[in-house]
């Protein structure tokens, strides 16, 4: 059975640091990994997702990498800003569009 | 502009009562569609899988008598809670799974949150 683990499960950085949020799986058969954006109370937003084949994407600031035969994957978020302030969430697919989702890592960007 | 919709965005019930949540891909046919439930502070788990024209497959722990799943057309699945209770409440997302032009694809709706009293 397919898990997913999110570290940290929250993050405080001040405003222009680096950082990388990291997601783990314990099955590596995946057709592809995601990571989301969750505001408070609004659903997601799609943010990066890597094909099984693929070992990185970008967007923007945003730098997502994937090492399947770790069962590891790192969101890196350059230059924070506090607008950034979210939840992370990592979902990995792995039966046909069924998404585990991870626990989240919950980030504060302060001014 | 949006790809998913959910209808409500939010509803508050009596306990007892019973609720439907609808998700609605707006330009492009989904052949199947995902229902996901999220509770304060936690993530999503999977509760069922819905494609067009047959029974929904509900994961494990997942009551389908209590949860409704009816996705007659390829373009609209709804979620009925029956008898809803308070330990109901939560956050439900829909996301469905189609061809948009060339690409498959999956997109998430915004979620409707229902609260039973």
């Amino acid at each position: 059975k397919q898990e997913v683990t999110q570290i940290p499960a929250a993050l405080s950085v001040p405003e222009g640091e680096n950082l990388v949020l990291n997601c783990s799986f314990t099955d590596s058969a995946i057709y592809n990994l995601q990571w989301f954006r969750q505001d408070p109370g609004k659903g997601l937003t799609s943010l990066l997702l890597i094909q099984s084949s693929q070992r990185e994407q970008t967007s923007g600031r945003l730098n997502a990498s994937l090492d399947k035969s770790s069962g590891r994957s790192t969101l890196y978020i350059a230059a924070s800003q506090p607008g950034d302030s979210a939840t992370y969430l990592c979902a990995v697919d792995n039966q046909g569009g069924k998404l585990i989702f991870g626990q989240g890592t919950e980030l504060s960007v302060k001014p | 502009g949006a790809v998913v919709s959910q209808h409500p965005s939010w509803v508050i019930c009596k306990s007892g009562t019973s609720v439907k949540i609808e998700c609605r891909s707006l330009d492009f046919q989904a052949t199947t569609m995902f229902w996901y439930r999220q509770f304060p502070k936690q993530s999503l788990m999977l509760m069922a899988t819905s494609n067009e024209g047959s029974k929904a497959t509900y994961e494990q722990g997942v009551e389908k008598d209590k949860f409704l799943i009816n996705h007659a057309s390829l373009t609209l699945s709804t979620l009925t809670v029956t008898s809803a209770h308070p330990e109901d409440s939560s956050f439900y997302i829909c996301s469905a799974r189609g061809y948009r032009g060339d690409a498959d694809t999956q997109y998430f709706g915004p979620g409707t949150r229902l609260t039973v009293l």
